[in-house]
């Protein structure tokens, strides 16, 4: 069976810092990958998505960027955090497109 | 206009009695339709998909009303464990590899 792993599971960050959270998926090959945010309270927010290895979609400009160095890896990255990142952010895979499967998430706080 | 769009609650329920809401969606092509639960601080969790005629798993109901475009979610019987959040999700005619999320009905069943 198929499982997704995502750490670290909460992080405290300073402003200015930067990020790596990684997720990695087992028992499938080529799945889809997301990165998503959520602020308390609020609903999804999709950050990118990958088709394939190297392939990224960004969907909201900021300055976050996501990787995908190996088939059921992805990465999210910052290079200077802003306060405004905090959040929860989840990765989630697919295949044929739907329907998502998420990890645990990792709860991020900017100090 | 919101993709997908739910009325936030909370409803409030005993245990035993039913409990049912909708989720409104803006796009007349979606084609896929899911209800996702989410426990707080957690990850959201495939609930089930929602199929043209109706579909039950259990004590849940899902229906889809295309003509209005709201698709609805019945728990009979709730259980103390039914308290969650609930997340109407819709894919995206225009690419199969996005879902919108709704940002959640809480519900809470009291003993």
């Amino acid at each position: 069976s198929q499982t997704i792993h995502q750490w670290p599971a909460t992080l405290v960050q300073p402003v200015g810092s930067p990020l790596s959270l990684e997720c990695t998926v087992e028992g499938t090959s080529n799945p889809n990958l997301y990165w998503y945010r959520q602020a308390a309270g609020r609903g999804l927010q999709l950050l990118f998505y990958s088709v394939g290895i190297g392939q990224i979609s960004s969907e909201v400009p900021q300055n976050l960027s996501a990787s995908r160095p190996q088939d059921r890896q992805f990465i999210l990255s910052s290079k200077k955090l802003l306060l405004s990142d905090s959040g929860f952010y989840l990765c989630a895979w697919s295949v044929n497109s739907q329907p998502q499967h998420f990890g645990d998430g990792t709860r991020l706080s900017i100090l | 206009r919101k993709e997908v769009e739910q009325d936030p609650g909370p409803f409030n329920v005993p245990e035993g009695a039913t409990v049912a809401f909708n989720c409104t969606y803006s796009n007349s092509a979606s084609q896929s339709f899911f209800w996702y639960r989410q426990d707080c601080r957690k990850e959201p969790k495939l609930l089930m998909s929602v199929y043209s005629s109706g579909n039950e798993d259990g004590r849940f109901t899902a229906q889809l009303n295309r003509a209005s475009q709201y698709i609805s979610l019945l728990i009979r019987d709730s259980k103390l464990s039914d308290s969650a959040t609930y997340l109407c999700v819709v894919s995206n005619p225009q690419n199969d590899y996005k879902l919108s999320f709704g940002a959640g009905t809480t519900v809470t069943v009291r003993a």
